[in-house]
């Protein structure tokens, strides 16, 4: 089946430390997209990439990296530069160009302890 | 840059009735509104959408109106059911464009029994 897999599901991480949240997709779509979710606040885009190797930043990138090495991943890296990490991130994606549907994973909860 | 303003927050209606959200856009450019309903947990899924040539969209209990004039558009479930509980977000993007999707905060809809 195709789709948008995103691993772990649950991460914990200390204070600190960087950590990479996975997201694969077998769609063959162009575009991948990061968001974050926090309660009342709805989806932040972090960063998003339209072609490999380029990305561009989102409205809430900072404390945030990622790479586009192959079409089908799109790795987030949370940096201990992000103040206050503990959310819940989700990865989007599109075929270019545009006119069709975002897909989205199920989603990273990441809890900072 | 777009921003997406959707009311209500929360929305608790009794099993049978109907359920209506609203969505305003700023950025006229935008011409496509796509609505995704979120199970907790889980990531967004389409469950309709909007282009900007039309006005009216309509899928079984689910239609969504866009008034272009006005910039704004809206959800409709009618005959509501338990498993429609969930948080209903509404976005708008520039097809064609940069792709970006821009979301509403989100409504938590709630159908009580």
């Amino acid at each position: 089946d195709g789709g948008i897999t995103q691993s772990p599901k649950y991460l914990f991480r200390k204070e600190g430390q960087n950590v990479t949240l996975s997201c694969e997709q077998n769609l063959n779509h162009d575009a991948m997209y990061w968001y974050r979710q926090d309660p009342g606040q709805g989806l932040r885009l972090i960063y998003y990439s339209q072609i490999v190797n380029d990305f561009q930043k989102g409205d809430i990138a900072e404390g945030y990296s990622v790479s586009r090495e192959k079409k089908e991943s799109f790795p987030l890296t949370v940096t201990s530069a992000q103040k206050n990490p503990t959310a819940f991130y989700l990865c989007a994606s599109l075929n270019l160009p545009g006119y069709g549907v975002v897909f989205f994973g199920q989603g990273t909860r990441l809890t900072v302890v | 840059g777009e921003n997406v303003e959707q009311h209500p927050s929360t929305l608790s209606v009794q099993e049978g009735d109907s359920a209506v959200i609203k969505c305003t856009y700023s950025d006229s450019a935008s011409n496509y509104f796509p609505w995704y309903k979120q199970e907790l947990g889980k990531g967004p899924q389409l469950i309709i959408d909007i282009r900007s040539n039309v006005g009216e969209k309509k899928d079984q209990r689910i239609a969504v109106t866009l008034n272009k004039t006005a910039k704004h558009f809206s959800l409709h479930i009618t005959e509501t059911q338990p498993e429609d509980s969930a948080v209903y977000f509404c976005a708008a993007s520039k097809e064609g464009g940069s792709e970006k999707l821009v979301f509403g905060k989100g409504t938590k809809l709630t159908v009580n029994p």
